[in-house]
């Protein structure tokens, strides 16, 4: 089973709104990502959590606040976005991160929530 | 630079034609090739290339890496409708982060 889980699937907030999104994994992996995808684009990484512990924060505006409260759930929680935010956002998990070389740091995506900031 | 080159960027065939999608990197410190299908929404992960000249095979698709000249293909056999997606490759570097390529979109027409 490689399966990743988010939620919801769609979003639409104001400028002035608080939401979350939320990404859960049972597979057991140690790491967990979130990355932004724009239309016709490739992913691009934002955060990294390697055994809950946040290891790499791709200059992220503050807007974006990554949660992790256990090694199955990644939050994003997102605060007073700009319309330019709207995008697919993605959540990736794996077993490993730095610590492996091979099959343990192959990423496994949810199905992503599509936010539209209004 | 640590750069992924897709190419083409984008493919139209016909059911039951042969493809071949190429990925190239740009940089030596190297770790990993990964290849993902990309439909409406999730990457779907296809496969993870360390060594040089192993094939990996998944049913009608098939990679190969070549690190001395910093490349990989991806083919598919036969196509069918149902492969018609972006294609991402995907660098795994020394600093343990994935750096896509553009992906290349192919359209499998009936």
């Amino acid at each position: 089973d490689t399966e990743v889980t988010q939620t919801p699937k769609h979003l639409v907030m104001g400028m002035t709104n608080k939401k979350s999104l939320k990404c859960e994994q049972h597979m057991g992996h140690r790491a967990m990502y979130w990355y932004k995808q724009k239309a016709k684009k490739p992913p691009e990484l934002m955060f990294v959590y390697s055994y809950e512990k946040l290891s790499i924060n791709e200059s992220v505006p503050s807007r974006f606040s990554p949660e992790c409260p256990n090694s199955s759930l990644l939050n994003l929680h997102l605060h007073a976005l700009q319309p330019e935010d709207s995008a697919l956002y993605l959540c990736a998990s794996s077993q490993s991160w730095g610590r492996t070389f091979g099959h343990q740091e192959t990423q496994y995506f949810g199905p992503g929530t599509r936010l539209l900031v209004l | 630079e640590d750069k992924v080159v897709q190419s083409p960027l984008s493919l139209v065939v016909h059911e039951g034609d042969t493809v071949t999608l190429n990925c190239s990197y740009e940089v030596t410190n190297f770790r990993s090739l990964l290849w993902y299908k990309q439909e409406k929404k999730a990457p779907t992960f296809l496969f993870m290339l360390t060594s040089s000249g192993i094939e990996k095979k998944s049913g009608r698709l098939s990679s190969i890496l070549d690190k001395k000249e910093l490349f990989s293909i991806l083919n598919i056999t036969a196509t069918q409708t149902g492969d018609s997606a972006v294609y991402l490759c995907a660098r795994g570097g020394s600093n343990y982060k994935l750096t896509f390529g553009k992906g290349t979109l192919l359209t499998v027409n009936p």
